[in-house]
């Protein structure tokens, strides 16, 4: 069965102390890997795609990164605003557009 | 251009009555989505259509809820018949099609937070 769990729960972090957020799956025929950021009352917020292992993709002060069985989410020098749940989802199967498996999110907390 | 648009952003019903939700797509996005969101859970898939069909209905439960996309106007997720534990937050998502895009990233509406009291 199409697995995905993502590891801390929940993570509080000072201003500035950088730290990393674990996704780990386990799917038949990855189609893609998605990191979504959730604020309380919220939809997701689309933040990046990995396709294939070893794929690396940055937004200000993120970047993800994929491997065959996980993907982190490394963050550098956070600010008070990067407090958010963050979600891990994975497409998977052989078709082109099909459903999101989510994961149960990193509750992220950064303190002034 | 607007993103995925969701309404009503607040429902509340009674149990016993119907809840419908409404998705309007991303401008020139053709696959709809519907997730739900129990209190301190992730996101469940429920349901993907594109126009005029269900594509899978697997995370759909098979009694009061239906779900329709079609040709004109927006999705609609039915829920006859509500009851205490249908309360939620609902999400829709949409995606461009995949073979002029190339792209397969779905793009999140607001939701729609139903209470059933």
């Amino acid at each position: 069965e199409d697995q995905v769990t993502q590891s801390p729960e929940a993570l509080r972090l000072q201003e500035g102390e950088s730290s990393s957020l674990n996704c780990s799956y386990t799917v038949s025929g990855l189609r893609g890997l998605f990191w979504y950021r959730q604020d309380p009352g919220k939809g997701p917020e689309f933040l990046f795609t990995l396709y294939s292992a070893g794929e690396e993709k940055e937004k200000e002060r993120l970047k993800a990164t994929l491997t065959k069985k996980e993907s982190f989410l490394h963050i550098t020098a956070p600010k008070p605003e990067d407090s958010a749940t963050y979600l891990c989802a994975v497409q998977a199967g052989y078709s082109s557009a099909s459903k999101i498996i989510f994961g149960s999110g990193t509750r992220l907390s950064i303190r002034p | 251009n607007a993103g995925v648009m969701q309404n009503p952003r607040h429902l509340v019903r009674r149990r016993g009555q119907e809840a419908r939700l409404r998705c309007s797509p991303m401008k020139g996005h053709s696959h709809v989505y519907w997730y739900r969101q129990l209190p301190e859970e992730g996101l469940k898939f429920m349901v993907y259509l594109q126009k005029e069909n269900i594509i899978d209905e697997s995370g759909m439960p098979k009694e009061r809820f239906s779900a329709e996309f079609p040709k004109e106007g927006p999705s609609i997720l039915r829920i006859q018949q509500v009851v205490r534990g249908d309360s939620a937050a609902y999400f829709c998502a949409s995606s461009p099609p995949i073979l002029t895009s190339g792209r397969n990233e779905q793009f999140f509406g607001p939701g729609t937070r139903l209470t059933v009291l």
